[in-house]
């Protein structure tokens, strides 16, 4: 079992630049939830996807997009990037929309010179 | 909002020290508790968790104990090892109707010395 897969696992881009980051969730699993951890920090929740549609929005502004594919693989998307968006960003995936399967991947980490 | 407070770290240990890492939590409903543990260059693992008030939660040696009435889930481990060595995170959350994400406080750094 894979487990959840985040890719890439290291990112340096550009203020103003996009990104994106992708994961996969663990097998069985059909939710996801992303999750920004700034250094030093807890993690604080983002968004989470449910058969393809946005289902719960955490306190992030609108540059903050994702999307959940019929393969239950989804992306995070990020515009507009600025220097305080640098963080590890983690995904979690569980079976259905309960926090108590969680299970979470290794992360991102976005670095925003 | 829910919110989570705990200890600050770092704290630091000798090896089969006793390990205690305060957490209290703010909640509207009735949440369900937990603590991840984070180690080096990894993401967060399940340690333990604690759905209901009095629920005790165990593994690896580590205990917590769902306290509603002082709305506590302190973390604790009798004897630690050097592979304990990590950041830990206690976390709650209010279940379906609030979507079942996850609140975090700021994280425990723990190093054990040999």
């Amino acid at each position: 079992d894979a487990g959840v897969t985040q890719s890439p696992t290291h990112l340096i881009k550009t203020r103003g630049q996009q990104v994106t980051l992708r994961c996969s969730p663990k097998s069985g699993h059909d939710t996801v939830s992303w999750y920004q951890q700034a250094l030093g920090q807890g993690p604080q929740f983002i968004f989470q996807y449910y058969e393809e549609e946005e289902r719960q929005r955490g306190n992030f502004p609108d540059r903050f997009s994702g999307h959940q594919f019929p393969n239950y693989s989804s992306e995070l998307n990020v515009n507009a990037l600025l220097l305080g968006d640098s963080a590890l960003y983690l995904c979690a995936s569980s079976p259905g929309t309960t926090a108590e399967g969680y299970t979470f991947g290794s992360g991102t980490r976005l670095t925003v010179v | 909002g829910n919110s989570v407070t705990q200890m600050e770290g770092p704290v630091t240990l000798s090896e089969e020290a006793f390990l205690t890492i305060n957490c209290t939590y703010t909640a509207t409903g009735y949440p369900s508790l937990f603590w991840y543990v984070q180690y080096p260059g990894e993401g967060l693992q399940l340690l333990l968790k604690a759905t209901k008030a009095d629920d005790k939660g165990s593994n690896k040696g580590f205990e917590a104990t769902y306290r509603k009435e002082t709305t506590s889930f302190h973390l604790e481990k009798g004897s630690v090892q050097v592979s304990d060595s990590a950041v830990y995170f206690c976390a709650l959350s209010e279940g379906r109707a609030a979507g079942n994400k996850l609140t975090f406080g700021g994280g425990t750094r723990v190093l054990v010395k040999p």
